[in-house]
C-alpha cells in the first residue's frame, strides 16, 4: 500500500500568513488521485481538493494544491481564523485508500 | 446527508455494527461507491471499507477478515459490520460517499457523516 509522510507535523502561524504543507507518498500516485480535507475538533473531514489541485464545491480560492508523482503540497495563503484545523492528504489512486497522519495547523 | 447510527459500546471478541441511512441522494445510484472510515481518539484516518448499489465490495486488507460491509437500497442505507473487535478497534467511525474520478471507480470521500464514536469495553 502508498504510505503518505505529511510535514510538518504542526505549522504555527498568525492569521493573514500562508501555510504550506507537504504530503509525501512512498511511490508515485497515480495520475496524481490525490485529495485534501480539513478536520475541525469534533467535525468531519470536509474535501477541499480532488485530483491533487481542483477545489471542490464551495472551497475559497485560497485553497491550491499543487504536485505530481511523490510530492504534493496543499497552500493556504492568508489564513482566516475558521482555517485553523487538521489537514489530512489521501491517495485513491491505488488500493487500498491511503490518508497521511495530518498537519495540525495552529494559532500562533 | 449522511447519518451512522448503532451502539456506542461494544464488548471484546462481539461484533459492532453500524448503520448509515442517506437522505437527499440514493444508494441506488450506479455512481457512487458507499464507504467506511475510522478515526482513533487522537489519531489519523484509516478506510475500512466500501460498498456498490449492486453489492461489490472492497475492503481494506488489514481488516478484511473481519469485516462485512452490506447495501440495502430499499432502505436507502448501508451497513458496517466488524468482528471479535479488541480495545484497539475504538475510534469515531464515519460513512461517506465516494465518488469516481478519472479511471478509478472509487477515489475520494464528500460529503461524511458526522461520525459516531464506538468504545470497545467490557
Amino acid at each position: 500500500e502508498i504510505v503518505l509522510t505529511q510535514s510538518p507535523g504542526t505549522l504555527s502561524l498568525s492569521p493573514g500568513e500562508s501555510a504550506t504543507l507537504s504530503c509525501r507518498a512512498s511511490q508515485s500516485v497515480r495520475s496524481n488521485y490525490l485529495a485534501w480535507y480539513q478536520q475541525k475538533p469534533g467535525q468531519a473531514p470536509r474535501l477541499l481538493i480532488f485530483g491533487a489541485s481542483s477545489r471542490a464545491t464551495g472551497i475559497p480560492d485560497r485553497f491550491s494544491g499543487s504536485g505530481s508523482g511523490t510530492d504534493f503540497i496543499l497552500t493556504i495563503s492568508r489564513l482566516e481564523p475558521e482555517d485553523f484545523a487538521v489537514y489530512y492528504c489521501q491517495q485513491y489512486g491505488s488500493s487500498p485508500e491511503t490518508f497521511g497522519q495530518g498537519t495540525n495547523v495552529e494559532i500562533k | 446527508q449522511l447519518q451512522e447510527s448503532g451502539p456506542g459500546l461494544v464488548k471484546p471478541s462481539e461484533t459492532l455494527s453500524l448503520t448509515c441511512t442517506v437522505s437527499g441522494g440514493s444508494t441506488s445510484s450506479n455512481t457512487y461507491y458507499w464507504g467506511w472510515i475510522r478515526q482513533p481518539p487522537g489519531k489519523g484516518l484509516e478506510w475500512i471499507g466500501s460498498v456498490y448499489y449492486s453489492g461489490s465490495t472492497y475492503y481494506n486488507p488489514s481488516l478484511k477478515s473481519r469485516v462485512t460491509i452490506s447495501v440495502d437500497t430499499s432502505k436507502n442505507h448501508f451497513s458496517l459490520r466488524l468482528s471479535s473487535v479488541t480495545a484497539a478497534d475504538t475510534a469515531v467511525y464515519y460513512c461517506a460517499r465516494q465518488s469516481r474520478a478519472g479511471t478509478m471507480i472509487r477515489a475520494f470521500f464528500d460529503p461524511w457523516g458526522q461520525g459516531t464514536l464506538v468504545t470497545v469495553s467490557s
